[in-house]
Order: structure tokens, then C-alpha cells, then sequence
């Protein structure tokens, strides 16, 4: 069956902490894994997007890992910020954008 | 910088009642798409939408929904007769192409009410 699964479900941190966040994901075939950032209300927005082959991407303070023998990934949020405050969305592609699987995300809260 | 737009931002309806929910996608993109995230939910793959045809449809995307690009700007999702559970926020995005390593650009969301 094709999952995402992440963790934790949530998360609060203190401004200038570093965090990780996990995705493991079983989905096949497999193209790429996207991490988004989604602010309350609004609609998700992509991070990073990495393929297969690609073990670690960077986008400012976010950088994403991804070992596609063990179908995992992470996101790792540098000197956080209060304005990381959002959910981070894990999602998993096939070969094309209508075979996106979403994962439930990470409600990260930064507080000062 | 383009961006998806959607309209109205929040929608109550009553149960039983049409709505029809607007998206203005990104100019030169060819692909559209509906989603849904039930409140504390994952977000939903509804339908797909290209050359003015559904491409792909979820389970959820049943006989009360329907989609249409009436005048090659906007994007719409009728939900014909709406149940209590409809209560969502639907999202629009659009991209340049069906690949998946084409981003999809999201819109702002619907918030969708049924009472």
C-alpha cells in the first residue's frame, strides 16, 4: 500500500534550535520526494525536491536528506525561526502530478 | 511573481445547497488540479484537469463534483449538493506539465463550510 508516514506529528521548539523532521514512505514506483512547507490556512508550498539519486538537498536553513534503499527522508531546520512556525508536508511522487501521496505532516511551532 | 489565485476565500453554505469554488491558475500552465484537506487531514488528490478534460480522479471526486475551465482563465469546482462532510479546505494548483518533477504551485485555499 502506498504510504507516507511522518514524524513526530508535532513539534515546539525554542527560537535558534535546530530540528529534524522524518518521512518514511513505502509509495512505488518512485520519482521524487518534495518537502513543503504549509502555513495555516494557506496552501502548501515546496521546500525542496529531490530524485532518486540525490542523497541531500539545501534551501537556505531547510536541508533535506533521502536514502531511497530505506525509503527515508528527512528535513532539517537550522537556527529556526519564529516564522517556521507552520506543518511540514512529506510528499511522495510517481511518475507523474497525479500520483502525488501526501503525508499527515509536522505541526512545528517556534516559540521565542 | 505568478501565483494561483482562489475565490472566495471562505464559502458557508447549507447542506443540501451548490457551490462552486474559482481558481485563476498561473498563466502558462497547462495542468490543473483540485485538492482537499479536511480540517487536521492530510491534503486529497481530487481531480486532474488538462486540454479541458478530467485527466485523473480520486475515489472522493463522485457524481456531486464536477470541474470546468469556462472561459481559458478560470477553474472551477461545482460541488452540486453539499453534505456536512464536504466541511474542507480546497486547494487549486496548477503546473507547466504533468511530470512529477514539474512543481505543482498551489492557491491559497477555499475554506468550505456546509451547516
Amino acid at each position: 500500500k502506498n504510504q507516507v508516514e511522518q514524524s513526530p506529528q508535532s513539534l515546539i521548539i525554542l527560537e535558534g534550535k535546530n530540528c529534524t523532521l522524518q518521512c518514511n514512505y513505502t509509495v512505488s514506483p518512485f520519482s521524487n520526494l518534495r518537502w513543503y512547507k504549509q502555513d495555516t490556512g494557506r496552501g502548501p508550498v515546496s521546500l525542496t525536491i529531490m530524485t532518486f539519486s540525490e542523497n541531500t538537498k539545501s534551501n537556505g536553513r531547510y536541508t533535506a536528506t533521502l536514502d531511497a534503499d530505506t525509503k527515508q527522508s528527512s528535513l532539517h531546520i537550522t537556527a529556526s525561526q519564529l516564522s517556521d512556525s507552520a506543518s511540514y508536508i512529506c510528499v511522495v511522487s510517481g511518475y507523474n502530478n497525479n500520483d502525488m501521496r501526501f503525508g499527515a505532516g509536522t505541526r512545528l511551532t517556534v516559540k521565542p | 511573481e505568478p501565483e494561483v489565485t482562489q475565490t472566495p476565500s471562505h464559502q458557508v453554505t447549507q447542506m443540501g445547497q451548490e457551490v462552486i469554488l474559482r481558481c485563476v491558475p498561473i498563466s502558462n500552465h497547462l495542468y490543473f488540479y483540485w485538492y482537499r484537506q479536511i480540517l487536521g487531514q492530510k491534503v486529497e488528490f481530487l481531480v486532474s484537469f488538462y486540454n479541458n478534460e478530467i485527466s485523473e480522479k480520486s475515489e472522493i471526486f463522485d457524481d456531486q463534483f464536477s470541474v470546468e475551465r469556462p472561459d481559458g482563465s478560470n477553474f472551477t469546482l461545482k460541488i452540486r449538493s453539499t453534505k456536512l462532510e464536504d466541511s474542507a479546505m480546497y486547494f487549486c494548483a496548477s503546473s507547466e506539465g504533468v511530470l512529477s518533477y514539474n512543481e505543482q504551485f498551489f492557491g491559497p485555499g477555499t475554506r468550505l463550510t456546509v451547516l
